[in-house]
């Protein structure tokens, strides 16, 4: 299965407002509602920020928003703060042959 | 509280085998979906393999398809992933991760990581 597509990078002031895209096909982001979000802290394991395109598990800020439009998946963080450095991870799975799941490339948030 | 714990990486030669473990304590692994992910050295995240709570369907990328075989001992709260044949692009970080419902592929919780170097 083919990665899903972010950018490589972005960033912000704090206090800003970021959106990180995540592309990939109708048979995986476009098909189904099962996106999740993952933040990675450098030598740290993955934490799950949003799933099912934009809920949040208890816990995570209110800050971190998820939405979907079409094949394209988006993350949405208001109000960036620099523990908010961070890489981000999309997450989809497909099922176009058999059940797998799928990440994007990450995408390195830097907070100027 | 939910705890992850993977073992058994290591240094193997292309071609060698090792199996890892993971094990789990904290909630009720017999009624979970278990995955493991992996992560290249600098890289991002590459799922490898899901199980059922039950253990009675197995999912893996295309990658491993064949070479590593997934599974779980749910008397003793332990998943497993035999590598066999591996390779040098097998080398990275192998987190075991908990499915947020049975089988949703929503990692909830993830251990913290056993590193796989695959080198002569």
């Amino acid at each position: 299965q083919s990665a899903l597509t972010q950018p490589a990078s972005v960033s912000g002031s704090p206090g800003q407002s970021i959106t990180i895209s995540c592309t990939g096909t109708s048979s995986d982001v476009g098909g189904y509602n099962y996106v999740s979000w993952y933040q990675q802290h450098p030598g740290k394991a993955p934490k799950l920020m949003i799933y099912d395109v934009s809920n949040r598990p208890s816990g995570v800020s209110n800050r971190f928003s998820g939405s979907k439009s079409g094949n394209t998946a988006s993350l949405t963080i208001s109000g960036l703060q620099a523990e908010d450095e961070a890489d981000y991870y999309c997450s989809s799975y497909t099922s176009s042959s058999t059940l797998e799941g799928v990440f994007g490339g990450g995408t390195k948030l830097t907070v100027l | 509280q939910v705890q992850l714990v993977e073992s058994g990486g290591g240094v193997v030669q292309p071609g060698g085998s090792l199996r890892l473990s993971c094990a789990a304590s904290g909630f009720t692994f017999s009624s979970y979906g278990m995955h493991w992910v992996r992560q290249a050295p600098g890289k991002g995240l590459e799922w490898v393999a899901f199980i059922r709570y039950d253990g009675s369907n197995k999912y893996y990328a295309d990658s491993v398809k064949g070479r590593f075989t997934i599974s779980r001992d749910n008397s003793k709260n332990t998943l497993y992933l035999q590598m066999n044949s591996l390779r040098a692009e097998d080398t990275a970080v192998y987190y075991c991760a908990k499915d947020l419902f049975t089988t949703t592929f929503y990692f909830d919780y993830w251990g913290q990581g056993t590193l796989v170097t695959v080198s002569s």
